[in-house]
């Protein structure tokens, strides 16, 4: 299936920083979906963007869905440590219906 | 918005055995959506399920090793049959609906799975 690249793998930060990953691809994507997992949990859903240039914010979270369409960013300021835990962009493409594709993850771990 | 009931939350299989889980969700949807997620992994999507049809499966994953049920349009269960180590993952059920008033996927809080 389709790959997300997803950027970094891993991030070390101190608290009250700020934080930006994101997701890249070949191919073009309709909808951008940024997720977060905390342990023992299943992912839940930060921020969802439909068209390509849009700029979406959640709280201290902002996200932007590339004018490519091929990719996206999300940033977190002013990092808390309850912000800890792994990032997952997800996509769809026209060609796969309902069916998303999921980068590998970004783990965040904040330290206080 | 969708509030998804997923259980076994946990669970510990002896091998060559099978496990059932359920996914119960609080309105009906189409299509219910069967993931794992292998340890330090991402997510895979296993097969989607559709009420009134046969599942879809994704490359990689069959029938009789993943049998799913959807007899209604709120409820779908994931059997992993024959169980090996290598089933050893967190399953997670997903249904096309957003929460808080955001469109988007809902996931169940996932079933973690360990075989010995």
């Amino acid at each position: 299936g389709q790959q997300l690249n997803q950027s970094p793998q891993s991030m070390f930060i101190q608290e009250g920083e700020d934080v930006s990953m994101n997701c890249t691809s070949s191919s073009i994507f309709n909808t951008w979906l940024w997720y977060k997992q905390d342990p023992g949990e299943g992912p839940v859903l930060l921020i969802a963007l439909y068209k390509a240039g849009e700029l979406t914010s959640n709280g201290r979270l902002t996200a932007q869905f590339g004018i490519t369409r091929k990719d996206s960013f999300l940033n977190i300021s002013a990092s808390i440590p309850s912000d800890v835990g792994i990032y997952f962009c997800a996509g769809l493409q026209e060609t796969s219906g309902s069916r998303l594709t999921f980068g590998e993850g970004t783990q965040l771990t904040v330290n206080p | 918005s969708a509030v998804i009931s997923q259980k076994p939350s946990r669970d510990i299989c002896q091998r060559g055995t099978s496990l059932t889980i359920q996914c119960q969700v609080d309105s009906q949807v189409t299509m219910m959506f069967w993931y794992r997620q292998q340890p330090g992994q991402s997510l895979t999507l296993i097969a989607t399920a559709n009420q009134g049809s046969e599942a879809t499966y994704e490359s990689g994953f069959v029938i009789d090793k993943f049998p799913i049920s959807r007899p209604n349009l709120t409820f779908s269960t994931l059997t992993v049959s024959n169980m090996s180590p290598e089933d050893s993952s967190i399953y997670l059920c997903s249904v096309e609906k957003g929460t808080g008033g955001v469109y988007g996927y809902t996931f169940g809080s996932g079933t973690r799975l360990t075989v010995v």
